[in-house]
């Protein structure tokens, strides 16, 4: 299976909202409400930031939001901070029954 | 307090063998499922397996089947992710993560552990 599309980088200014695309196919984005992105500094592990294409943990701010059409799943992050600045990834289920993550993008705050 | 305890770095020469672990605690670890996730220097997060301590059923990526192998202690609360030979293109970070299932998010990762292969 290949790894999702995504962006390489995108940027914003602090208070602007971005969004980050991320394309599969049928067989995972496409075909189950299982994506998942995450966000991740320098140095550190992952943090998940959105489950379930939708969903929100309690401890992530409501600035973060993911939504899905067809075979491409969308993070959106609104007013922007320069602590927002790191790579997101997004995951996916897949019809092997196994996951799959996307290139990552690196956001950068100008 | 869940967490996920990794084994530290590792030097290794090409050919050699090496097993690293992923201990579980705060939760009961036979009801979450384990994945292992390898990040290459500078590059992207790439999804390897998982396993389900409590059967324990286990499935791989595609392109990680047959060049790792992943599996669980139950009784130490452990699981493990190895490699028979190493390659220099093992190098890497390597990364556990706790999921509810396999189709869900990770909530819950370890601090990772670096593996070197160099000769």
């Amino acid at each position: 299976q290949s790894a999702l599309t995504q962006p390489a980088s995108v940027s914003g200014s602090p208070g602007q909202s971005i969004t980050i695309s991320c394309t599969g196919t049928s067989s995972d984005v496409g075909g189950y409400n299982f994506v998942s992105w995450y966000q991740q500094h320098p140095g550190t592990a992952p943090k998940l930031l959105i489950y379930d294409v939708y969903n929100r943990p309690s401890r992530v701010s409501d600035r973060f939001s993911g939504s899905k059409s067809g075979n491409t799943a969308s993070l959106t992050i609104s007013g922007l901070q320069a602590e927002d600045e790191a790579d997101y990834y997004c995951s996916s289920y897949t019809s092997n029954r196994t996951r799959v993550f996307g290139g990552g993008t690196k956001l950068a705050v100008l | 307090e869940v967490q996920l305890l990794q084994s530290g770095a590792e030097v290794k020469k090409p050919g050699e063998s090496l097993k690293i672990s992923c201990k579980g605690s705060g939760y009961t670890f036979t009801n979450y499922w384990i994945a292992w996730v390898r990040q290459k220097p500078g590059k992207g997060l790439e999804w390897m397996g998982i396993i389900y301590p409590g059967d324990p059923e286990s499935r791989y990526s595609p392109s990680f089947e047959g060049q790792v192998t992943i599996s669980v202690d139950k009784s130490i609360n452990t699981a493990y992710l190895q490699w028979s030979r190493l390659k220099a293109s093992d190098t890497a970070m390597y990364y556990c993560a706790r999921h509810v299932s396999p189709d869900s998010g990770s909530l819950y990762w370890g601090q990772g552990t670096l593996i070197t292969v160099s000769s």
